[in-house]
């Protein structure tokens, strides 16, 4: 079973931050908090990942609470290309790589 | 360049045939998956691997099997067994033990389509 919960959809219009949420309340010291996203038809793209702390790349930001049991993307002015399935997974040590069915983000013009 | 690769892209089977998937990597990971994805849905994990010589079943294994004879190869069978092979599915590798490889996790895929 998917160790996340997400909501199914969100909209965001162009331009403006897109804020996508996930649950993981079962997290464990030694799992990580990666983000994905998948373009129709194509392997998902990395993201972002981070154990405790915030994190910032060239994509994104991931927000990270302070026990770990939930996370923020944050894409900072979404486009039109950004329109895509996100996943949040956690992982760590030696297990099984496990998927929700992820938030579908409509970039609306 | 290092990566993730599936073959074919597109694969057409007949009903009742069995037919294999291709994954390749020269990564050096010693883990690799196969994930399957239907329309609108997320991925589901049918079988993955630690070590060569060694697999387990994930959560939609019934109707495929898999071998991992080599470290690079991880090659996918959709039986006959399986009532409803049409779908896109997905190879994926990493570094067991440690954090997923950022840079290339996943394959580009193969969509499987049964006339």
């Amino acid at each position: 079973d998917a160790k996340t919960t997400q909501p199914p959809s969100m909209d965001c219009a162009e331009g403006r931050a897109a804020n996508l949420p996930c649950n993981h309340s079962t997290i464990s010291g030694n799992e990580y908090v990666y983000w994905y996203r998948q373009i129709h038809s194509q392997g998902p793209q990395y993201i972002i990942h981070g154990l405790k702390n915030n994190e910032t790349n060239e994509m994104a930001s991931l927000i990270i609470t302070e026990d770990r049991k939930s996370s923020t993307l944050i894409l900072p002015h979404a486009t039109l290309r950004d329109t895509a399935v996100y996943y949040c997974i956690v992982f760590g040590g030696y297990q099984k790589v496990t998927f929700g069915t992820g938030t579908k983000l409509q970039v609306i013009p | 360049d290092g990566g993730i690769t599936q073959s074919p892209k597109y694969l057409f089977r007949k009903e009742g045939q069995n037919v294999t998937l291709s994954c390749e990597q020269n990564l050096n990971h010693d883990a690799m998956y196969w994930y399957r994805q239907d329309p609108g849905q997320g991925l589901r994990l049918i079988y993955y691997s630690q070590i060569v010589n060694d697999f387990q079943k994930g959560d939609i294994a019934e109707g495929y099997s898999v071998s991992r004879e080599k470290k690079e190869s991880f090659p996918l069978t959709v039986t006959s067994a399986q009532k409803n092979p049409t779908a896109f599915y997905l190879c994926a590798s990493s570094i067991p033990g440690r954090r997923i490889n950022t840079e290339a996790f996943f394959g580009q895929g193969t969509r499987l389509t049964v006339v």
